[in-house]
């Protein structure tokens, strides 16, 4: 089974820290994802990464940046956390080389508050 | 990629087929129908697939009309732990835009 892990469930930061949020994935998938999901926003994606080193953009990339150093990582950067990035956060993997069709396998979420 | 609309909720009694409805009228024609589920607490988890034929799995079952403007996801006996958010999506390429879902209860 793939497995997608990520490093908190809860985490609690101030305004204006620096915030690392890790994803791994143990399948060796090309594609990873951040997504963010608010109540009455459903799941919006903020940035993708198709293979090592490379990332596009989502719908919500103002705020966030990420890294992919390696293929089974992908770090969720909060530069400066502000308290509208509170929400939950969720990576996704997705393999490639059998079609368009390849389901995402998610995480179980971080729930980040930033006070 | 296509947007889908969706009601915003549902009830289903236990042990009866839930049908959960999903509008994509201007979906082209490369473009996949997803559907997943997330239970409350959890990341959203993988059900069906579809381009233009009816599919079935162990999970459910994903009716799409000929014309690919509409989909229907069915539970065929529900049970209390299909209470959560369905979401229907539109996909091609890499991007899963998954909107606010159908959050479906199930009731005992």
């Amino acid at each position: 089974d793939v497995k997608v892990t990520q490093s908190s469930r809860y985490l609690v930061k101030r305004t204006g820290e620096k915030v690392f949020l890790e994803c791994v994935q143990d399948m060796d998938h090309e594609n990873m994802f951040w997504y963010r999901q608010d109540p009455g926003l459903g799941l919006r994606l903020i940035y993708f990464s198709y293979d090592v080193k490379m990332k596009e953009k989502g719908d919500i990339p103002e705020g966030y940046s990420v890294s992919r150093e390696k293929k089974e990582r992908f770090s969720l950067i909060l530069e400066s956390a502000s308290t509208n990035q509170t929400s939950m956060y969720l990576c996704a993997s997705r393999g490639t080389g059998t079609g368009v069709w390849n389901e995402q396998y998610f995480g179980p979420g971080t729930r980040l508050t930033v006070t | 990629d296509a947007k889908t609309t969706q009601p915003p909720s549902m009830d289903c009694a236990e042990g009866r087929a839930a049908n959960l409805p999903c509008n994509h009228s201007t979906i082209s024609g490369n473009e996949y129908v997803y559907w997943y589920r997330q239970i409350h607490s959890q990341g959203p988890q993988y059900i069906i697939h579809g381009l233009k034929n009816n599919e079935t799995n162990e999970m459910a079952s994903l009716i799409i009309t000929e014309d690919r403007k509409s989909s229907t996801l069915i539970l065929p006996h529900a049970t209390l732990r299909d209470t959560a958010v369905y979401y229907c999506i539109a996909v091609t390429g890499n991007q899963f835009y998954f909107g606010t879902g159908t959050s479906l209860t199930v009731i005992p």
